[in-house]
């Protein structure tokens, strides 16, 4: 069985930092794209960033970009998203999710999430 | 402001059938797949739909989805009060190197 289950969420104040982590299991971590998607309360999805198999390749939306940098370790099957300068509008829910071919999110976390404020 | 464009709210009886469009651009969805995903209140996102048309293994074939240039539809027959949700369309933007999401559809079963 496939699961994803993110970890490092909680409250920051603005210009603050943290690091979220996403352990994954029941599939082979290392042939995999990974994904962060957000969701700020009340509202819609949002990409926020992509790595590729081996870390070479990383895509961010462009609001977190020099802000966020998206990371993983094959060999402890561990995704993660370390943030900087975060900010009131970082506010949300984030979600790691395993990307198959073609933009397609096939698994997901069950999200933690991430409220800044002072 | 979401770069693909969906309608906020859709509502259908039971039993009836439903159709959520998404509409994007030559950029987006005029040039790369789409897949849709189902959420319930306060559960994470769920793929119902990728490669434009394709369902995941346990996808009952009530939901069925098509695309045509820049815009892509999901429909849903057989409407069940189990079908209320949030539904949204995503795909990837070749000119913004970016993922990009609808703004999402609450389904209302009446």
């Amino acid at each position: 069985e496939v699961q994803l289950v993110e970890s490092g969420g909680g409250l920051v104040q603005p210009g603050g930092s943290l690091r979220l982590s996403c352990a994954v299991s029941g599939f082979t971590f290392s042939r995999n794209w990974m994904s962060w998607v957000r969701q700020a309360p009340g509202k819609g999805l949002e990409w926020v960033a992509n790595i590729k198999q081996d870390g070479g390749e990383t895509y961010y939306v462009d609001s977190v970009k020099g802000r966020f940098t998206i990371s993983r370790d094959n060999a402890k099957n561990s995704l993660f998203l370390q943030m900087y300068s975060l900010r009131a509008e970082d506010t949300a829910v984030y979600y790691c999710a395993t990307l198959a071919a073609r933009q397609t999110y096939d698994y997901w976390g069950q999200g933690t999430l991430v409220t800044v404020s002072s | 402001q979401s770069v693909l464009t969906q309608p906020p709210s859709v509502s259908a009886a039971p039993g009836q059938k439903v159709t959520i469009s998404c509409s994007g651009s030559s950029s987006n969805i005029g040039k790369n797949y789409v897949s849709w995903y189902q959420q319930f209140p306060g559960t994470a996102p769920k793929l119902l739909i990728y490669d434009n048309v394709k369902r995941p293994s346990g996808i009952p074939d009530r939901f069925s989805a098509s695309k045509s240039g820049t815009s892509a539809t999901l429909g849903i027959t057989g409407l069940q009060t189990g079908d209320e949700a949030d539904y949204y369309c995503g795909t990837w933007d070749s000119s913004l190197s970016a993922g990009v999401f609808g703004g999402g559809t609450k389904l209302t079963v009446l």
